[in-house]
């Protein structure tokens, strides 16, 4: 079956570090990839996609997302974090044979940005 | 409406009990999609709607879980017979036609089995 693995379950970092969050796929087919970010008492909100094209994929506040697709991998990247980065981040995927578009979802990763 | 609304925004239920989380999409949507997040995990996927129809209803736990969409808009997810392992956050997107993306989530539904 189809899933997504988010290694890092707690990250913790100061201002203005570099964030690296990793995100492992399973599916060998064509996927469709997603990073949403869940800030406190908020929905979830898409921070960036990946369906085809460049695989370094640019999205909203400054993240952005490569596709690897030897390694099944789309990490989540962040040259300087700001604290209003805290909140939780979750990797997902769709895709498969008869793709309806359902979302398979990683476990999330909490991160806490230090002032 | 602008979004997708939730409704009831907090539910508290005995166990054994019957409950119905409701769920308005966007207008035009005709994708609509159910998932559960239990604390500390991500969303998991219950059932999909293309139009009235439940085209995907494979993330659906047990048969005390069912979920309608009689006109293509607003659904409706029933639990039967809660127990204390239902409570979680009942999560709803929809999406202009699924498959590709695109999907917009509603603030969700936290349900709590006492």
């Amino acid at each position: 079956a189809q899933s997504v693995s988010q290694h890092n379950h707690h990250v913790i970092l100061s201002e203005a570090a570099s964030l690296e969050l990793g995100c492992n796929y399973s599916y060998g087919g064509t996927v469709n990839l997603f990073w949403y970010v869940q800030y406190p008492g908020q929905h979830l909100q898409l921070l960036l996609k990946y369906f085809s094209g460049d695989p370094l994929v640019k999205g909203i506040k400054g993240f952005e997302a490569e596709f690897i697709k030897s390694k099944f991998s789309f990490n989540l990247r962040k040259p300087s974090v700001q604290w209003s980065d805290t909140a939780e981040y979750f990797c997902a995927s769709t895709g498969g044979s008869g793709n309806t578009g359902k979302l398979i979802f990683g476990q999330g990763t909490t991160l806490q940005v230090k002032p | 409406g602008a979004g997708v609304s939730q409704t009831p925004s907090n539910k508290v239920t005995e166990k054994g009990k019957y409950v119905e989380l409701r769920c308005d999409p966007i207008s035009g949507h005709t994708a609509l999609y159910w998932y559960r997040q239990s604390l500390g995990q991500g969303p998991e996927f219950l059932i999909y709607f293309q139009g009235t129809g439940a085209a995907d209803d494979s993330g659906l736990p047990n048969d005390r879980f069912f979920a309608v969409r009689p006109e293509g808009s607003v659904s409706t997810l029933k639990i039967q017979r809660t127990e204390r392992g239902d409570s979680a956050v009942y999560l709803c997107a929809s999406s202009p036609s699924g498959g590709t993306g695109g999907y917009t989530f509603g603030s969700g539904t936290r349900l709590t089995v006492v």
